[in-house]
């Protein structure tokens, strides 16, 4: 079935670092535009970065820019968030999540991955 | 950025009422060349990823209860709950897609009365 399964949260002091991954499965991810969102523990929710299907347009929120950097590898359907430079506000749970064109709605979402960090 | 705002934050609805969830953005998500709204409509329950219940302001997605529906154009919008049943206890946010920063209202709490 359609499936997105991120992995790679944890635990991690202010000021590291950490790699997210996003695998994809029972669809075609190559034509699919990919995002990341966050969550906040008790918060709402929060779009972090964007990836269209060929990698060649990228955004990020402002919150993440210069520290977050979002790729992936449609040969091994997989979507990554590199996250340097970590603050105790990027504390959250981290969601992929797939578009069908470049501006649509998000109709799978992963379970989500915790990410805390702190000292 | 455009900024959204749904209204109220909480309600409680008797089962089998009607629930409205309304939710307004600061700039219009009507795109005029192909006269969509950008704005969708989505389900949280608690520890689980949000749901897609309505695109396009008013298309329900595949599997959703015809009792959910999705209304309004430009800035202001509307989720009803035809016939609120127990396991529509959830936060329901609205969110624009019409630009980056995709941005998301603040939730509605809907619970049982």
């Amino acid at each position: 079935q359609v499936q997105l399964v991120e992995s790679g949260g944890g635990l991690v002091k202010p000021g590291g670092s950490l790699r997210l991954s996003c695998a994809a499965s029972g669809f075609t991810f190559s034509d699919y535009y990919m995002n990341w969102f966050r969550q906040a523990p008790g918060k709402g929710l929060e779009w972090v970065s964007y990836i269209s299907t060929t990698s060649n347009t990228i955004y990020y929120a402002d919150s993440v820019k210069g520290r977050f950097t979002i790729s992936r590898d449609n040969a091994k359907d997989s979507l990554f968030l590199q996250m340097d430079s970590l603050r105790a506000e990027d504390t959250a749970v981290y969601y992929c999540a797939r578009a069908m064109t470049a501006r649509a709605a998000f109709d799978v979402w992963g379970q989500g991955t915790m990410v805390t960090v702190s000292s | 950025d455009i900024v959204m705002t749904q209204s109220p934050d909480s309600l409680a609805v008797s089962l089998g009422e009607r629930a409205t969830v309304n939710c307004k953005s600061s700039q219009s998500v009507l795109y005029s060349s192909n006269n969509k709204n950008y704005l969708g409509w989505y389900q949280q329950k608690p520890g689980q990823p949000p749901r897609l219940l309505i695109y396009w302001a008013s298309t329900r997605e595949s599997g959703v209860p015809d009792r959910f529906s999705g209304s309004g154009s430009g800035t202001d919008f509307t989720l009803t709950i035809s016939s609120l049943q127990a396991e529509d206890v959830a936060v329901y946010y609205c969110q624009q897609y019409y630009t980056t920063p995709y941005t998301f209202g603040q939730g509605t709490e809907v619970e049982i009365k």
